[in-house]
C-alpha cells in the first residue's frame, strides 16, 4: 500500500518562500497525479495545483500563479511544492495527495500527513 | 471556477441514523465527483469517487450518488466513527474544488 511521508512543520517569515517534500513508499510514483491542497486553520480544502511525475506537466490554481512551483523527482519518487512571496495568509496546512487511477483525470486517492506551514514575523 | 455547495452545514445525529449529506455543482460536472471524510487535527479521507464508487477499504455503509449537479453522500447506521467533517470535490475542470464542509456532530 502506497505511503506519502511529507516533511516537517516550518516557520518562515513574510516574503520568504517554503518548499515542502512528499515521498512515496509502497507503490507505484511517477505515472499518478501528484496533488497539493491546503487547509488554513479552521478552514475548508484548497486546491493549489497538481503533477504527473512522469510527463512533468503541471497544472495550478489561478490563485497561486506565479507563486507556487510543483516538481517531481521520479528517481526518489518525490514531489515538492514551494510556494513564494509567503504572508501570513499561507499559514496553513498543506497535504500531498496521489491519484486512485493513472487515467487522466483521476481522483485524490492516498493522502499524505500534513505539513504545518506558519507564516509569521 | 465550479463552486461547490453543500448542505447542511451541519448536523447532529444518533449513533445508528441515516444521514444524507447533499453537494451541488454551479455546472454539469458528469460522475467526476468525491467524497472526503475529516477528523480533527487529521489528514481527510478519501471515501468516494466517481460519484458512487467506494475507494478500498471504506464501509459499505457509504453511498454517494449522482450525476450532473446534484450529488448526495448517505451514512446508514451511522458509527461512533462516522462523527467528522465531509467535504465534496469536483475534478471534472481545473481549478478543482471542494464544497465548504459539513459537520455531523452527535445529538
Amino acid at each position: 500500500q502506497v505511503q506519502l511521508v511529507q516533511s516537517g512543520a516550518e516557520v518562515k517569515k513574510p516574503g520568504s518562500s517554503v518548499k515542502v517534500s512528499c515521498k512515496a513508499s509502497g507503490g507505484s510514483f511517477s505515472s499518478y497525479d501528484i496533488t497539493w491542497v491546503r487547509q488554513a486553520p479552521g478552514q475548508g480544502l484548497e486546491w493549489m495545483g497538481r503533477i504527473i511525475p512522469i510527463l512533468g506537466t503541471t497544472n495550478y490554481a489561478q490563485k497561486f500563479q506565479g507563486r507556487v512551483t510543483i516538481t517531481a523527482d521520479k528517481s526518489t519518487s518525490t514531489a515538492f511544492m514551494e510556494l513564494s512571496s509567503l504572508r501570513s495568509e499561507d499559514t496553513a496546512v498543506y497535504y500531498c495527495v496521489r491519484a486512485n487511477d493513472v487515467v487522466v483525470p483521476a481522483a485524490l486517492g492516498i493522502w499524505g500527513q500534513g505539513t504545518l506551514i506558519t507564516v509569521s514575523s | 471556477d465550479i463552486q461547490m455547495t453543500q448542505s447542511p452545514s451541519s448536523l447532529s445525529a444518533s449513533v445508528g441514523d441515516t444521514v444524507t449529506i447533499s453537494c451541488r455543482a454551479s455546472q454539469g460536472i458528469s460522475n467526476y465527483f468525491a467524497w472526503f471524510q475529516q477528523k480533527p487535527g487529521k489528514a481527510p479521507k478519501s471515501l468516494i469517487y466517481a460519484a458512487s464508487s467506494l475507494q478500498s477499504g471504506v464501509p459499505s455503509r457509504f453511498t454517494g450518488s449522482g450525476s450532473g449537479t446534484d450529488f448526495t453522500l448517505t451514512i446508514s447506521s451511522l458509527q461512533p466513527e462516522d462523527f467528522a467533517t465531509y467535504y465534496c470535490q469536483q475534478y471534472y475542470d481545473y481549478p478543482w474544488t471542494f464544497g465548504q464542509g459539513t459537520r455531523v456532530e452527535i445529538k
